[in-house]
């Protein structure tokens, strides 16, 4: 079955340290993105890939890294930067959008950040 | 700049009525779109609807239907004979032309009481 699996599903991290949540689509999506969802906050755009080997920022990224090596696979490096890094994080991919057609965006199951 | 406002934190609605959950948006793009996405308490994401701005009929998925009010910029999901099933925070957002970017508001958590 096709579609985007996010592991851990649950991951705990000491202050001060980096860790890297990962994330890989099989549904052939160019586009990749990560999101971030605190409560009441709705989701944040952290970063987000169009194409392999190239990334942008989105409106959160201070704190946070990416690689895009392969297009299956966008993982998120949570730095000891991220000043409040506990918070749910979503990763998502959708085809790139041309002309007028739709692009749907396709969500992992997320992976739980807590900092201990 | 791109905004999502979803004034309505929780709603209610008993089984089997009709509830109406509120968005509306801001943007300077002409070619843009809407989505509602429903996420239970599973946390995973799903997309319930999709409106593309150019269309001027309203989106309709079984239960689920749009009221698309381009100059009012809102963007309203009507959920018809409530199931237990529905219950699950709802998400409002928005993409444009040219971006692959999503813009989310904070989302409305709806509970249907048996």
């Amino acid at each position: 079955d096709g579609g985007i699996t996010q592991s851990p599903k649950y991951l705990f991290r000491k202050e001060g340290q980096n860790v890297t949540l990962s994330c890989e689509q099989n549904l052939n999506h160019d586009a990749m993105y990560w999101y971030r969802q605190d409560p009441g906050q709705g989701l944040r755009l952290i970063y987000y890939s169009q194409i392999v080997n190239d990334f942008q920022k989105g409106d959160i990224a201070e704190g946070y890294s990416v690689s895009r090596e392969k297009k299956e696979s966008f993982p998120l490096t949570v730095t000891s930067a991220q000043k409040n890094p506990t918070a749910f994080y979503l990763c998502a991919s959708s085809i790139v959008r041309t002309g007028l057609m739709n692009t749907e965006a396709f969500f992992g199951q997320g992976t739980r950040l807590t900092v201990v | 700049a791109q905004t999502v406002t979803q004034s309505q934190p929780e709603m209610s609605v008993q089984e089997a009525e009709t509830v109406t959950l509120s968005c509306t948006y801001d943007t300077s793009e002409s070619d843009y779109y809407l989505f509602w996405y429903k996420q239970p308490p599973s946390r995973q994401m799903i997309l319930v609807i999709r409106q593309e701005a150019y269309k001027q009929q309203n989106a309709t998925e079984n239960r689920f239907s749009v009221n698309f009010q381009k100059a009012a910029k809102s963007f309203s999901l009507k959920i018809s004979d409530s199931q237990l099933g529905d219950a699950a925070m709802y998400f409002c957002a928005l993409g444009w032309g040219g971006s692959e970017k999503l813009v989310f508001g904070k989302g409305t958590k709806l509970t249907v009481n048996p």
